[in-house]
């Protein structure tokens, strides 16, 4: 199974900074069709996962602009670019384009 | 506006059998595949089982395969996941979840905890 590693596990941080989590896996994430498939969801306490970005970058409907995702290969990024007090919560990449599907270990983000 | 609601989760034993359902609505199920994926008490997500639109395809994690059957009922709108054998690394919260990849919006329940416990 491809191994999702996601850096750092927990993440202070200031309300109003930026705040980035990586996201790596074992293997290229790029599928025969081209598309590269790699989500971010968010977890707020309490709550069920939400995705937030699909295929590295592309926002869901209603997500804030303040989130975005980037990378290629086995190397991605979630960045939010400023951080709010409803953004608290954990925040997870996976990957779907080798079976599987397969989670990134989880990165919670709190306010410092 | 769409709707996943899990049911049948509770306290059961080691070895024992719960079947868990998920009732949709506000979508079009039967062009949807659809997935089971848990959360044991603290830790990260697990996919355990997919099912294909019109139940041709099967798909199951190693840690359940042979103890667990995912079903669906296209004309009920509804998702089931029967699970037998059941050991204490099974007690979760299992969402239901369209768990989709590309532009199609992604659907998740609420959840339903299973304990097994003796």
């Amino acid at each position: 199974d491809v191994v999702m590693t996601q850096s750092p596990l927990s993440l202070p941080v200031t309300l109003g900074q930026p705040a980035s989590i990586s996201c790596r896996s074992s293997q290229r994430l790029v599928y025969s069709d081209g598309n590269t498939y790699l989500n971010w969801f968010q977890q707020r306490p309490g709550q069920s996962p939400r995705r937030l970005i699909y295929k590295v970058s592309n926002r869901d409907s209603g997500v804030p602009d303040r989130f975005s995702g980037s990378g290629s290969g086995t190397d991605f990024t979630l960045k939010i670019s400023r951080v709010e007090a409803e953004d608290v919560g954990i925040y997870y990449c996976m990957q779907g384009t080798h079976w599987p599907p397969t989670f990134g270990q989880g990165t919670k983000l709190e306010i410092k | 506006e769409v709707h996943l609601v899990e049911s049948g989760g509770g306290l059961v034993k080691p070895g024992g059998s719960l079947r868990l359902s998920c009732a949709t609505s506000g979508f079009s199920f039967s062009d949807y595949s659809i997935s089971w994926v848990r959360q044991a008490p603290g830790k990260g997500l697990d996919w355990v089982s997919s099912i294909s639109n019109s139940s041709s395809y099967t798909y199951y994690a190693d840690s359940v395969k042979g103890r667990f059957t995912i079903s669906r009922d296209n004309a009920r709108n509804s998702l089931y996941l029967q699970m037998s054998s059941l050991r204490a690394e099974d007690t979760a919260v299992y969402y239901c979840t369209t768990l989709k990849l590309g532009i199609t919006p992604d659907y998740w329940g609420q959840g339903t905890l299973v304990t097994v416990s003796s």
